[in-house]
């Protein structure tokens, strides 16, 4: 089952606009990561924010994490073309007692940016 | 480094035949976890392997198995296929060192069409 929704379920932005996508969850977490996807391929890894932190960056993309209401965001800056993909949420919530470890994803946000 | 492989990357198939998809991790990993993504549905965990063991499985019939060989190399199989099994396949690895920040890294996804 989906751990969270990602909201909007699509964006349509022009060329240098600012993206901004949020996910919610369900349960306490260790980890939320955000991944990318193209067109039906394969999942990129962007950035990872552990449950203790509030805010990361890497680059053009900034993520915010609020654990008391369980949501985070991702906000794209100056946006490009390149930058039109599939952006998924995803939470983890550290390793089981059996030492496993799983990824809950959302169900993503299609962002389309307009040259 | 290579990253994730799979192969084969595109496969149809008619009802009740099997298939099976393979997965090379990126090198040293030891952890391999296979993913279901349907636009239904969205990307579900199916299983994780680690050290040639199943260390969890998600929620899906008995039809869907796998194994993680020697060299962490892991195959997946689906028996009887049904339409609903129609899905872009995606195998992950990762370090799994038992540190709280786990990234799993994605291969290009096997897409699965079942007639």
């Amino acid at each position: 089952s989906q751990q969270g929704e990602e909201d909007p379920q699509a964006l349509s932005i022009q060329e240098g606009e600012n993206a901004t996508m949020n996910c919610s969850y369900k349960t306490s977490i260790n980890n939320l990561q955000w991944y990318r996807q193209n067109s039906g391929r394969g999942l990129v890894h962007l950035i990872l924010i552990r449950s203790n932190e509030r805010e990361k960056h890497s680059g053009r993309l900034r993520v915010t994490l609020d654990t008391s209401k369980k949501s985070s965001s991702l906000l794209i800056t100056a946006s490009r073309a390149a930058d039109t993909a599939s952006y998924f949420c995803a939470t983890d919530r550290g390793y089981s007692g059996a030492g496993s470890y799983q990824l809950t994803f959302g169900k993503g946000t299609k962002l389309s940016v307009i040259p | 480094k290579a990253g994730v492989t799979q192969t084969p990357r595109y496969l149809i198939k008619t009802r009740g035949q099997q298939v099976t998809l393979s997965c090379s991790p990126i090198s040293g990993h030891r952890s391999v976890s296979w993913y279901q993504q349907t636009p239904g549905q969205g990307l579900q965990f199916l299983f994780e392997y680690f050290s040639e063991t199943q260390r969890n499985k998600g929620n899906f019939p008995g039809r869907f198995s796998g194994r993680q060989f020697s060299n962490s190399r892991s195959e997946m199989n689906v028996s009887t296929l049904e339409l609903g099994d129609s899905a872009l396949y995606l195998c992950a690895s990762s370090l799994s060192t038992g540190s709280s920040q786990e990234t799993q890294y994605f291969g290009p996804g096997t897409r699965l069409l079942v007639l």
